[in-house]
């Protein structure tokens, strides 16, 4: 079982719509998570972060943590074809320790 | 530019070559990561520094391979008797201890192709 988990996808999105992407995690002891964007051919950036249960909100973007069910999602909202791009889901045991990543999600917003 | 830089950006070598790879994170940071990344696959653990300490060494990192951080400023990745399967993008990251956040961030990378 890998250690973080996401759809590959690829999934594509109408513009305007919302976009849902999905991470689970196996390790119990992982206390944060963010979500990485990286653009075709660049280095990932940090969308989000979040470290307790429920949701945080950013703009146009919710981060959801459930650490019971060991799942962490990301929403978009009012999707831009801007938005196109891998969407890394990242955990780590401790504040500033190693990230590990999920394979990704490859979202593609239609225009 | 303050950001993470990496050099070379790209590098092209035959087999059995070594190569090395060059890391300046953000003056102020004193973490710093490395990672590998092969196409339709996210980032992998390679090893991190707090300062000039190696605090972790991932098993994918084979005697090969040695990192380096003097003085805890910048950082090489050495890569010994490189072979195909070395192909890929070699990222490096940057973080603050005291950051609240734990963002890491990464550099534009360095990519190596092995003929």
């Amino acid at each position: 079982q890998k250690e973080v988990e996401q759809n590959s996808g690829p999934l594509s999105v109408p513009e305007g719509a919302i976009a849902s992407l999905n991470c689970t995690y196996s390790d119990r002891g992982s206390q944060s998570f963010f979500w990485y964007r990286q653009y075709s051919g660049k280095s990932p950036e940090l969308i989000m972060f979040i470290y307790s249960n429920g949701d945080k909100e950013d703009g146009r973007f919710t981060a959801q943590l459930n650490k019971a069910s060991q799942y962490v999602s990301l929403l978009i909202r009012d999707s831009q074809p801007s938005d196109s791009a891998t969407y890394l889901c990242a955990v780590t045991n401790f504040g500033n320790e190693k990230l590990t990543f999920g394979t990704g999600t490859r979202l593609t917003i239609i225009p | 530019d303050t950001g993470v830089s990496q050099d070379p950006r790209h590098k092209i070598t035959k087999r059995g070559q070594n190569v090395t790879f060059r890391c300046d994170p953000i003056s102020e940071h004193n973490r710093l990561y490395w990672y590998r990344q092969t196409l339709g696959q996210g980032p992998e653990f390679l090893t991190y520094f707090q300062n000039e300490a190696q605090l972790e060494k991932s098993r994918l990192l084979s005697d090969r391979f040695s990192a380096e951080r003097p003085k805890g400023s910048f950082s090489t990745l050495e890569i010994q008797r490189t072979e195909q399967g070395d192909s890929a993008m070699y990222l490096c990251a940057s973080s603050l201890l005291a950051s609240n956040t734990g963002e890491l961030f990464f550099g534009e990378g360095s990519r190596l192709t092995v003929l």
